[in-house]
């Protein structure tokens, strides 16, 4: 089993959608969680960041952890087609000391 | 803030030859940069973590004399692809982590290595 588990999807889904994207993991040590977006050919966005268990709100983007299931979401409201990217989640286990496990990222496409 | 630049953002070699890609964290300090690799429609593989002053960890199949690794200062640090082949083409991307000892990487643009 891997560490990270992410559907690469593609995911498509109309303008103006909420949007449910998900990560599963095995590590029980993981603390941190991220969620980055990349578009193509570029570097990876820093979206969300999160500790522990619980929600995170910041305008249209809503990041859920629950560590009792191992199981984080990323969730999009309002859609746009310029949220057509991909992507990663990724989480840690030390703060400032460990590296990052990244899933392989979804690819979502927002239809206009 | 917490910008990241690396260049150059494309390079093409010729096979044999050694080509240097920089990543500078621009508006913070960086006590750790990494260096990761990443194919078409995969995630991101890392190769290399780095602290300055000191020499890289290298991920395990990485190998340290092919991919030269300097971090000489807490806003720069560099990759070098020695002998490059073709099999050494693909998208080369540096994250950096802030001094603030948070876990949050911030990341370059990338690079486009194309070895013909």
């Amino acid at each position: 089993q891997k560490e990270v588990e992410q559907d690469p999807g593609p995911l498509s889904v109309p303008e103006g959608a909420i949007v449910s994207l998900n990560c599963t993991y095995s590590n029980s040590a993981f603390q941190y969680f991220m969620w980055y977006r990349q578009y193509s050919r570029k570097g990876p966005e820093l979206l969300m960041y999160t500790y522990s268990s619980g929600n995170k709100e910041d305008g249209r983007f809503t990041a859920q952890v629950d560590k009792s299931s191992k199981y984080i979401s990323l969730f999009i409201r309002d859609s746009q087609p310029s949220d057509s990217a991909t992507y990663l989640c990724a989480m840690s286990a030390v703060s400032g000391y460990s590296t990052l496990t990244f899933g392989k990222g979804t690819m979502l496409l927002v239809s206009p | 803030g917490a910008v990241v630049s690396q260049h150059p953002s494309r390079v093409i070699c010729k096979s044999g030859t050694s080509v240097k890609i920089e990543c500078r964290s621009l508006d913070f300090q960086a006590t750790t940069m990494f260096w990761y690799r990443q194919f078409p429609k995969k995630s991101l593989m890392l190769m290399a973590t780095s602290n300055e002053g000191s020499k890289a960890t290298y991920e395990q199949g990485v190998e340290k004399d092919k991919f030269l690794i300097n971090h000489a200062s807490l806003t720069l640090s560099t990759l070098t692809v020695t002998s490059a082949h073709p099999e050494d083409s693909s998208f080369y991307i540096c994250s950096a982590r802030a001094a603030d000892s948070t876990d949050t990487q911030y990341f370059g643009p990338g690079t486009r290595l194309t070895v013909l």
